[in-house]
């Protein structure tokens, strides 16, 4: 089956505990993304890969930092969590053509709470 | 810059009502345009999607939604809402900058039925 699966899906830390989330896809895409929600302001991209070892910033970056090693996987890392990081994240991947959008598969969520 | 706004932070209705939510966008270029669903506790489940043609488009659950360009929007529509239809629903808009599938996210309404 096809899928985007993150690990874990739901996680409770302390301020300043390093933290890893992780993405893997079985697609073979080769854009990945991540994402956080919060309430009143929608999804926002935090960084995105368009292929191994090639990764950039998005809207909201501060505080994250992520790696594209191996194409299937895409974790996002929290070195210094502060509660501000509280969140819903989602990791997304598709393929890329050029000169039009691909539809792109999102995980199920992993939900963070940083005390 | 591209945004997404959806003026509607909570609707209820009552089941069996019909339902319209309001999407409204800013991009330069003929958008591609994209409606969400996220029920509690869930991931995000594509409803539908705009690319080019018809301006209105059939979804899942029985959903549609209608482009018009002359408005810049793109509102989601329902004739008899259910129950589980109770949910969170994201409008978004994809932009191609930089070559990429970046997703740009609306904050999102809420969703709630009454019996």
């Amino acid at each position: 089956e096809a899928q985007v699966t993150q690990n874990p899906r739901y996680l409770i830390t302390v301020t300043g505990k390093k933290l890893t989330v992780t993405c893997s896809q079985n697609m073979n895409h080769e854009y990945m993304s991540w994402y956080r929600q919060d309430p009143g302001l929608g999804l926002r991209q935090i960084y995105y890969s368009m292929n191994v070892e090639v990764t950039d910033k998005g809207d909201v970056p501060e505080g994250y930092k992520v790696s594209r090693k191996e194409k299937r996987n895409f974790p996002l890392i929290l070195e210094s969590p502060s509660p501000n990081q509280t969140s819903l994240y989602f990791c997304a991947s598709s393929h890329i053509a050029g000169g039009r959008y691909n539809e792109q598969f999102f995980g199920p969520g992993t939900r963070l709470t940083v005390l | 810059a591209q945004s997404v706004t959806q003026p509607d932070i909570h609707i209820t209705v009552s089941e069996g009502a019909s339902l319209e939510l309001r999407c409204n966008y800013s991009y330069g270029a003929t958008p591609y345009l994209f409606w969400y669903v996220q029920s509690p506790g869930q991931g995000l489940q594509l409803l539908l999607k705009y690319f080019s043609g018809d301006t209105l488009v059939q979804g899942i659950k029985g959903f549609e939604a209608e482009f018009k360009r002359s408005q810049s929007s793109f509102n989601l529509r329902k004739p008899s809402v259910h129950w589980s239809d109770a949910a969170e629903y994201f409008c978004a808009v994809a932009s191609f900058s930089g070559g990429y599938n970046k997703l740009i996210f609306g904050a999102g309404t809420r969703l709630a039925v009454h019996p």
